[in-house]
């Protein structure tokens, strides 16, 4: 089967780091993306981790353990901005770009 | 401006009425797809495609079609709408081909409600 798992809400507050986690199981696996949504826009892309390890990209980094089903965004500075829900997708082989969506983390940061 | 153009923005139907939700895109990508999220359940699957001409089912196709005539649209059909279709529709595209990364570009979205 097919599962993601991620936690539904986090609250932080600015210039916290806050690190959103999400556990995997499904039939294949070569990949795992963040997404940040917006309430009321369109997902955007963070990050894309194939190999084990940590990715930093500026304040957001993400780290995959391939041999546990297991990654985290971490959000360093948080800004208000960062208030978002944060998806969390596997993609099954090397060669598709059918993910499977977790059901996303509301990320609420107070000042 | 280059990117993924949904239509219409927000739509309120009938149940049992035709409905085509529109999805353009002008970044030349391969693949398209559709997808719908509802509260709780995040992103799923509905159609996709590879590339024109060839389409595929996802995870939940029931009761929608898809065709993809050419490279740059991706129309969704729902031949006759229930209340359980009501959600937001994403389209999104990728350019697997070149990259392989499976970055997903998505549309702003479209409301549906079927009443």
């Amino acid at each position: 089967g097919q599962n993601i798992d991620q936690p539904t809400e986090m609250t932080a507050t600015e210039g916290a780091i806050v690190q959103i986690n999400c556990t995997y199981q499904t039939s294949g696996f070569n990949g795992l993306f963040w997404y940040q949504q917006h309430a009321g826009e369109a997902p955007t892309f963070l990050s894309y981790n194939v190999l084990d390890g940590l990715e930093e990209k500026g304040r957001f980094s993400s780290f995959l353990s391939r041999s546990k089903g297991y990654s985290y965004l971490l959000l360093k500075e948080l800004q208000m901005k960062d208030s978002a829900s944060y998806l969390c997708a596997a993609q099954p082989s090397y060669n598709t770009d059918k993910l499977i969506f977790g059901t996303g983390t509301r990320l609420q940061v107070f000042p | 401006i280059a990117g993924i153009t949904q239509a219409p923005t927000s739509q309120i139907l009938a149940a049992g009425r035709r409905m085509t939700l529109r999805c353009t895109q002008d970044m030349r990508h391969n693949a398209m797809y559709w997808y719908r999220q509802d509260l709780g359940l995040g992103l799923r699957l509905i159609h996709y495609s590879n590339t024109a001409g060839t389409t595929g089912k996802g995870e939940v196709p029931d009761g929608y079609s898809v065709s993809r005539a050419n490279t740059d649209d991706f129309p969704l059909t729902l031949a006759s709408a229930v209340p359980s279709q009501t959600s937001v529709y994403f389209c999104a595209s990728s350019d697997s081909y070149s990259l392989n990364t499976g970055e997903l570009f998505f549309g702003e979205g479209s409301r549906l409600t079927v009443l």
